[in-house]
């Protein structure tokens, strides 16, 4: 089975340009999530969608995040404008929710290691 | 707020000497706590969910338990395959979204051939 698919899976850009980060999830799965990791802070949760909708975007570091999931099959995390803090590896996980508070698994892709310069 | 403390950060086994990982959590109410296993340049992988205080999930030489403070993940016979971060993470029913993943800073553990 496919599992989580995120591309780029590297990125380096210029400070101030715009990044799209994209994520297709797991087949069937109703639930994804977008997620940053760095060696200070380890793994934060940024936006949560469930059934497409964003459900909890309070881990959105500022207004240059954004991220939208316009059908079950594909989202994306755009970063405009970037900057160098916002160097680090982006995830997206998927789950198969059942209804609000399930308590599945979340399957995570491979990653966008993204260098800011 | 939900915490999630790992340790050892780091752990170094020879082939074959079986040891723990420790995972402390304080949470208002436990939904599920979940380890997961992540190798270099690689996305976090399911490893197992445990929900209630004396659970326990086996898989080939891992074996994960639950009390009511905290989860160990004992490694038997590890073998340099094992080599890898573990990482462990909470969900409860405070969290602000009902799904939310609290995740520890991870283990670091090498096995030496």
């Amino acid at each position: 089975d496919a599992g989580v698919i995120q591309s780029p899976r590297h990125e380096v850009t210029e400070m101030g340009q715009e990044v799209t980060l994209r994520c297709k999830p797991i087949s069937g799965h109703n639930s994804l999530f977008w997620y940053r990791q760095t060696m200070m802070r380890g793994l934060e949760l940024l936006i949560y969608f469930n059934n497409n909708v964003p459900i909890d975007d309070s881990g959105m570091p500022e207004d240059r995040f954004s991220a939208k999931m316009p059908n079950a099959s594909f989202s994306t995390l755009k970063i405009q404008p970037s900057e160098p803090r916002d160097s680090a590896v982006y995830f997206c996980a998927s789950s198969l929710g059942e209804g609000w508070g399930g308590n599945q698994p979340q399957h995570f892709g491979d990653g966008t290691r993204l260098s800011i310069l | 707020e939900d915490q999630v403390t790992q340790s050892p950060e780091a752990l170094r086994l020879q082939e074959g000497e079986s040891s723990s990982l420790n995972c402390s959590y304080t949470v208002s109410g436990l939904r599920g706590l979940f380890w997961y296993r992540q190798d270099p340049g690689k996305g976090p992988e399911f490893l197992f969910t445990l929900y209630s205080a004396g659970e326990e999930k086996e898989k080939e030489r891992l074996k994960a338990t639950l009390t009511k403070k905290e989860s160990f993940l004992h490694i038997t016979a590890p073998k340099p395959e094992d080599s890898a971060t573990y990482l462990c993470a909470v969900q409860s029913f405070s969290s602000g979204s009902a799904r939310q993943l609290t995740f520890g800073s991870g283990t670091q553990l090498t096995v030496l051939p």
